[in-house]
């Protein structure tokens, strides 16, 4: 089937060490997105890509980095210059270019605790 | 991009229709409504979308105002599994291919 894995699902990492988030899709999407939600909140976009080697910006992409190296992956690492890091993350994916409609698929999260 | 508001919260009784609305009184002419729910600790699901006319498909319906101002979601039925944040996202699908999540309403679902 096809769709999108984030991993790991839960992720515990010590104050001040990078972190990697994985996300791989099957779905031979051109664009992907990283999204953060803290508790009781509405997601925030981090970072997406509508083709492969390229990426913009989104609203909170301090102390973030991403790469699109290929079109089915978009890793995401959370720097120690990331101030509150602890959230869930949600990788998603979507048709891109003039094949773009706005319907996203998004992989079940990641829940990064530091300590 | 136009904002969007919902209220926070809203409760239906099973098997009743749930009716959630969304206020965007500042809304183009080439920006389109989406709806997306998102059940606990999981990704959002994409439900409808829609530019001025109504629009149904298998999960729900979507009602615009003729002034574009608002719209609001149906659940025809809604079941226990309908519980879930509902987020009302306004777009110009022509823009930057990126969506904006506000922070939805949060609809229960009761027995």
């Amino acid at each position: 089937d096809g769709g999108i894995t984030q991993s790991p699902k839960y992720l515990f990492r010590k104050e001040g060490q990078n972190v990697t988030l994985s996300c791989e899709q099957n779905l031979n999407h051109d664009a992907m997105y990283w999204y953060r939600q803290d508790p009781g909140q509405g997601l925030r976009l981090i970072y997406y890509s509508q083709i492969v080697n390229d990426f913009q910006k989104g609203d909170i992409a301090e102390g973030y980095s991403v790469s699109r190296e290929k079109k089915e992956s978009f890793p995401l690492t959370v720097t120690s210059a990331q101030k509150n890091p602890t959230a869930f993350y949600l990788c998603a994916s979507s048709s891109g270019g003039v094949a773009f409609t706005g319907e996203l698929f998004f992989g079940e999260g990641s829940r990064l605790t530091v300590l | 991009d136009a904002k969007t508001t919902q209220p926070p919260s809203m409760d239906c009784a099973e098997g009743r229709a749930a009716n959630l609305p969304c206020n965007h009184s500042t809304i183009s002419g080439n920006e389109y409504v989406y709806w997306y729910r998102q059940i606990h600790s999981q990704g959002p699901q994409y439900i409808i979308h829609g530019l001025k006319n109504n629009e149904t498909n298998e999960m729900a319906s979507l009602i615009i105002t003729e002034d574009r101002k608002s719209s609001t979601l149906i659940l025809p039925h809604a079941t226990l599994r309908d519980t879930a944040v509902y987020y009302c996202i306004v777009w110009y699908l022509q823009g930057a291919q990126k969506l904006v999540f506000g922070q939805g309403t949060r609809l229960t679902i009761n027995p």
